[in-house]
């Protein structure tokens, strides 16, 4: 798989469940970013978790990272409508690159 | 909350023509990205410029394309001659720090469409 791809591709849940989003990742990273990104809008970035982390919280989110593994997850608890969008995790392709790089993303859809 | 902005939010322009996007970064970041997003694919990074120069470009970012920080708080992407594959969804981003050792905060994006 290429850096920084998500699973699974779609998501389809109803409003209050949870939904969780993978991610997994080729090279060593100094951290790892989730962002989301509503239809033809731009990207709002979530949460960055840095290596020395394992676990991290913001609001209804929560983000994993399991470093053996090269792997990170994105929870979303109690999903709402508005939360339906596509969600990225971001990763460098080599240890102290600048540039981000994206997978294709989850595309979450909340059903009311 | 500071939010790095972008002008114009939509943008035609004919094949061969040269077009200026503008982005404003957050004031106090050091390192400014472009990235762009064509429809229904990955968004893939371009370049990123601190200190007045270029520090990193993707083969994307060919003689066509440069940029520029005209002053003290404006973030250009130029593109010379544009080609009907140019169409996209550009975004500017800017982070404090470089890279992933901090966020990076992107912009609303601007929608390019070559006729």
């Amino acid at each position: 798989s290429q850096q920084g791809e998500e699973d699974p591709q779609a998501l389809s849940i109803q409003e209050g469940e949870n939904a969780t989003m993978n991610c997994s990742y080729k090279t060593s990273i100094n951290n790892l970013q989730w962002y989301r990104q509503n239809s033809g809008r731009g990207l709002v970035h979530l949460i960055l978790i840095r290596s020395n982390e394992r676990e991290k919280h913001s609001g209804r989110l929560r983000v994993t990272l399991d470093t053996s593994k090269k792997s990170s997850s994105l929870l979303i608890t109690a999903s709402r409508a508005a939360d339906t969008a596509s969600y990225f995790c971001a990763t460098p392709p080599i240890q102290g690159a600048q540039k981000l790089v994206f997978g294709q993303g989850t595309r979450l859809t909340i059903n009311p | 909350e500071p939010e790095v902005t972008q002008t114009p939010s939509h943008q035609v322009t004919q094949m061969g023509q040269e077009v200026i996007l503008r982005c404003v970064p957050i004031s106090n970041h050091l390192y400014f990205y472009w990235y762009r997003q064509i429809l229904g694919q990955k968004v893939e990074f371009l370049v990123s410029f601190y200190n007045n120069e270029i520090s990193e470009k993707s083969e994307i970012f060919d003689d066509q394309f440069s940029v520029e920080r005209p002053d003290g708080s404006n973030f250009t992407l130029k593109i010379r001659s544009t080609k009907l594959e140019d169409s996209a969804m550009y975004f500017c981003a800017s982070s404090v720090l470089a890279g992933l050792t901090d966020t990076q905060y992107f912009g609303p994006g601007t929608r390019l469409t070559v006729l």
